[in-house]
């Protein structure tokens, strides 16, 4: 099956800095990309999205890159924060499948 | 995510003992997902119930199964639970309507059998 993936399992920054986590996938079928933050005993929250016909999405104080004929994606986080401290996945959709495959994670530890 | 409960939060049971984890929603969605989540990976999908009447199996359906008792009701069963089904359990919602069919998560469940 398709694999999606994260470089860095943990990322460390200080306050104030920006962040980039990055995500692979395999599937070159793919048409459809979520970020998903998940902090300590909850549950995954939806950051931001993008479509394959997108090479670049922004949000607020984030921004989601993606590069198709690597296939990579990556999530940047300006400025980051004590609470953007969590671990972050990405998740791909096939959609004629209609099914979201995710990748395992990446933890980020923001330093004061 | 408040539209989406689940119950119980955590849950200690036994070897061979049935479970039933609950997940409620009121976003109105149609369609509804069970994951379980293990240290490392990524979620796994273990049923998805697109309507009332639909139920499908996910990747890792075997020891598990589920009864969508309503359109906001889909509730997950551990018939006789084993130690290698601790895992944090996560409930999802989308909406057909929505272009993107966007998962959004309840807080989860975390069951350990002993």
């Amino acid at each position: 099956g398709e694999s999606v993936g994260l470089h860095l399992p943990t990322l460390s920054v200080q306050e104030g800095d920006n962040s980039i986590i990055n995500c692979a996938y395999s599937n070159s079928a793919s048409d459809y990309f979520i970020w998903y933050k998940q902090e300590s005993g909850k549950g995954p929250q939806f950051i931001i999205d993008i479509r394959s016909n997108m090479d670049k999405r922004q949000g607020q104080r984030v921004t989601v890159l993606l590069n198709k004929t690597v296939k990579h994606l990556s999530l940047q986080i300006a400025a980051t924060q004590p609470g953007d401290s969590a671990v972050y996945f990405c998740a791909e959709n096939i959609r004629n499948f209609n099914k979201f495959y995710f990748g395992s994670g990446t933890k980020l530890n923001v330093k004061p | 995510d408040a539209d989406v409960t689940q119950t119980p939060r955590n849950r200690i049971t036994k070897t061979g003992k049935r479970i039933m984890l609950e997940c409620s929603q009121t976003k109105g969605h149609d369609r509804m997902y069970w994951y379980r989540q293990d240290p490392g990976l990524g979620l796994q999908l273990i049923y998805y119930s697109f309507d009332v009447k639909d139920i499908n199996k996910g990747e890792i359906s075997d020891g598990y199964s589920v009864s969508r008792q309503a359109q906001a009701k889909f509730s997950l069963s551990l018939e006789s639970a084993i130690p290698n089904q601790t895992a944090l359990y996560f409930c999802a919602t989308s909406d057909s309507r929505d272009t993107e069919d966007t998962q959004y998560f309840g807080p989860g469940t975390r069951l350990t059998v002993l």
